[in-house]
């Protein structure tokens, strides 16, 4: 069975620029996370979408960042415009509707230069 | 929120040593997982634990509900073992929302 796939694995941006993040989650999973893992540190919810539904974006800074899950299978983690603080690891996990497990994508590590 | 304190925050082992991990949390949890970050930073769910003891290989995990704390045993530990090691925890208010902990770092040498 394929893991949680995430893409790019590593992205290099000047300060101000857009940058996209993609997901694809385990098959048949319907929970997706997206999460932020600053250097040294645990990961932090980001958004947690239910199939098609962000149900959890408390966590999203949204006056620049972005998410979407059209058809309830693979995501988009945008940011825009992207500031210095942003630099850190960016991970996707899912997980299945019976079950509480969490499994996670190798992440995107993003360089805000 | 909930706290999530872990202990110690690095440890160096001779390969053959076996090590304890701990986990405090704040308030009553449903979810509590231990994960395994490798140096190429992959997160490995290792168990699932609200409560109870649990076994896997020379990995073993035990959590007191009721004391608010978890324990992660490692025995006769390989270079392999080496990386950062979070506890994770889910208020049953939170929704599915984990909490993570901010690690024990593990160096095992030869």
């Amino acid at each position: 069975e394929a893991g949680v796939v995430q893409s790019p694995r590593y992205k290099i941006i000047e300060k101000k620029q857009p940058v996209a993040f993609w997901c694809n989650p385990i098959s048949g999973h319907n929970t997706l996370y997206w999460y932020l893992q600053n250097l040294g540190q645990g990961p932090e919810l980001l958004i947690r979408y239910e199939n098609e539904e962000a149900v959890d974006d408390s966590q999203l800074p949204k006056d620049r960042f972005s998410a979407e899950r059209l058809k309830g299978v693979d995501s988009t983690l945008k940011i825009q415009p992207a500031e210095l603080g942003d630099s850190a690891v960016y991970l996707c996990a899912s997980s299945h509707r019976d079950s509480d497990t969490q499994y996670f994508g190798p992440g995107t590590r993003l360089t805000v230069l | 929120g909930i706290q999530v304190e872990q202990s110690p925050p690095d440890l160096i082992l001779q390969e053959g040593a076996n090590s304890t991990l701990r986990c405090n949390f704040s308030d009553s949890v449903n979810n509590l997982q231990w994960f395994h970050q490798n140096p190429w930073g992959q997160l490995i769910n290792l168990f699932y634990i609200p409560s109870g003891t649990k076994q896997n290989g020379r990995l073993s995990a035990t959590t007191v509900a009721t004391e608010r704390y978890s324990l992660l045993y490692i025995s006769s530990s390989q270079t392999t073992d080496s990386g950062v090691y979070f506890c994770a925890v889910e208020q049953e208010t939170s929704g599915s929302r984990l909490t993570f902990g901010e690690g024990t770092q593990l160096t095992v040498n030869p």
